[in-house]
């Protein structure tokens, strides 16, 4: 069965930097890519972009450019978040999601993993 | 960006009940549109996609329909799980967007 594991929560100071892992098992990883996606504490889902599992190419949404940064261990079938320069406003959870096709031409998430949690304090 | 736009925000039921929640695309999406299930401290869970196909597994109560820029999704008969947080996407063009989401509550 198809599962993305995270890792766990992290509390790190301002400025500092985290990397999140999400392992994929029950698939072919590299057939299907990852998308990472955060939620503030109480808020909604912000979708922050994709990496291609096959060519390891990262797309960043708008407002994530510059201090997140996605990336790919194949041979672990694990994808990577990391965040730089931390900032108070960068708390949320933070979650993985594989993408299928819906046999129109569309991608949706079908699986997301449990999520991490990124504190950032003093 | 697409920017979608669920009603209403927050709506209390009690369980056997039917409701109804629409999300509205500022432009079309075609069918490029999932619903998501989320409950408290856990991750999304995909109920819907492309606007009404029933992901498998998930309960026959739920329902999609909808194409162009409205869409609803409709649960049946509420059972005491399904008070949740309730989230529809679009896949149509990046960046996906999500909607606000629309909490639903015991009455």
């Amino acid at each position: 069965q198809v599962q993305l594991v995270q890792s766990g929560s992290e509390l790190k100071k301002p400025g500092a930097s985290v990397k999140v892992s999400c392992k994929a098992s029950g698939y072919t990883f590299t057939d299907d890519a990852m998308h990472w996606v955060r939620q503030a504490p109480g808020q909604g889902l912000e979708w922050m972009g994709w990496i291609n599992t096959n060519t390891g190419n990262p797309t960043y949404a708008q407002g994530f450019t510059g201090r997140s940064v996605f990336s790919l261990d194949t041979s672990v079938s694990t994808a990577y978040l990391q965040i730089s320069s931390l900032k108070a406003e960068d708390t949320a959870v933070y979650y993985c999601a594989r993408v299928q096709p819906d046999g129109a031409g569309g991608y949706y998430f079908d699986y997301w993993g449990q999520g991490t949690l990124v504190t950032v304090s003093a | 960006a697409i920017r979608m736009t669920q009603s209403p925000s927050s709506f209390s039921a009690s369980t056997g009940d039917r409701v109804t929640i629409t999300c509205r695309a500022s432009q079309a999406v075609s069918s490029y549109l999932a619903w998501y299930q989320q409950r408290p401290g856990k991750a999304p869970n995909l109920l819907i996609y492309a606007a009404s196909t029933l992901q498998s597994g998930v309960p026959s109560r739920f329902s999609g329909s909808g194409s162009g820029t409205d869409f609803t999704l409709t649960i049946s008969y509420l059972q005491s799980e399904d008070f949740a947080t309730y989230y529809c996407q679009q896949y149509y063009s990046y960046p996906y967007t999500f909607g606000q989401g629309t909490k639903l509550e015991i009455k």
